[in-house]
């Protein structure tokens, strides 16, 4: 089966850097992806690492360690709108052609 | 732009009723999905499809079944609702990066 952790919440202040942690455990891995949902919205793409390393897309970068299982998602220069959930997404080397998501990150920007 | 559209935002069913959720996708993608999303749960994957008539059992199918006779639109079906199925239900069609419609909030009363 799959599994993806990651914290359920966490609070930063407007400017500062916040780092979203995820780790996984599935049967064949492809890639790792992030996706940003606010209150009452869809989930939106954010990003997507398939190999090691880091990925950077304006104030949102996201690193994957395929050895490690783990990937993060980083936020810099905090702003109240980045005030949302965060989800992890595998998507896996098998049959399964549906991303497996994570429970979710909610992050409080407070001013 | 990738359009995926859900027939209602909103609706509330009595138990034992039969209700329809359809999704629609404006981009010619293989592969269509119904999530439900629960607080504390994230998105729990239901049935996907990767081709018209073909389905397949995601983690949580019971009570729910699908429909798939075009390209473009992926139905869910719940036979015979239930309170345990209130909950967002999230349609989403993927051929690199997955989209998602905007949700359908569905109360069993």
């Amino acid at each position: 089966g799959q599994s993806l952790e990651q914290p359920s919440e966490v609070t930063a202040v407007e400017g500062a850097i916040v780092q979203i942690n995820c780790t996984y455990q599935t049967s064949g891995f492809y890639g790792l992806s992030w996706y940003q949902q606010h209150d009452g919205g869809a989930p939106t793409f954010l990003s997507y690492n398939a190999l090691d390393g880091l990925e950077e897309t304006g104030r949102f970068s996201s690193f994957l360690s395929r050895s490690d299982s783990y990937g993060y998602l980083l936020l810099q220069e905090l702003q109240m709108k980045d005030s949302a959930s965060y989800f992890c997404a595998v998507r896996e080397d098998t049959g399964r052609r549906a991303l497996t998501f994570g429970s979710g990150t909610r992050l409080q920007v407070q001013p | 732009d990738v359009k995926v559209t859900q027939s209602s935002r909103y609706l509330v069913k009595r138990t034992g009723e039969k209700v329809f959720l359809e999704c629609v996708q404006d981009m010619d993608h293989e592969n269509m999905f119904w999530y439900r999303q629960d607080p504390g749960l994230g998105l729990r994957l239901i049935y996907f499809s990767y081709d018209v008539k073909m389905k397949e059992k995601g983690d949580i199918p019971e009570g729910y079944s699908v429909s798939r006779e075009k390209k473009e639109r992926f139905s869910l079906i719940l036979e015979s609702a239930s309170t345990n199925q209130t909950s967002m239900y999230l349609c989403a069609s993927r051929q690199g990066e997955q989209y998602f419609g905007p949700g359908t909030r569905l109360t069993v009363t």
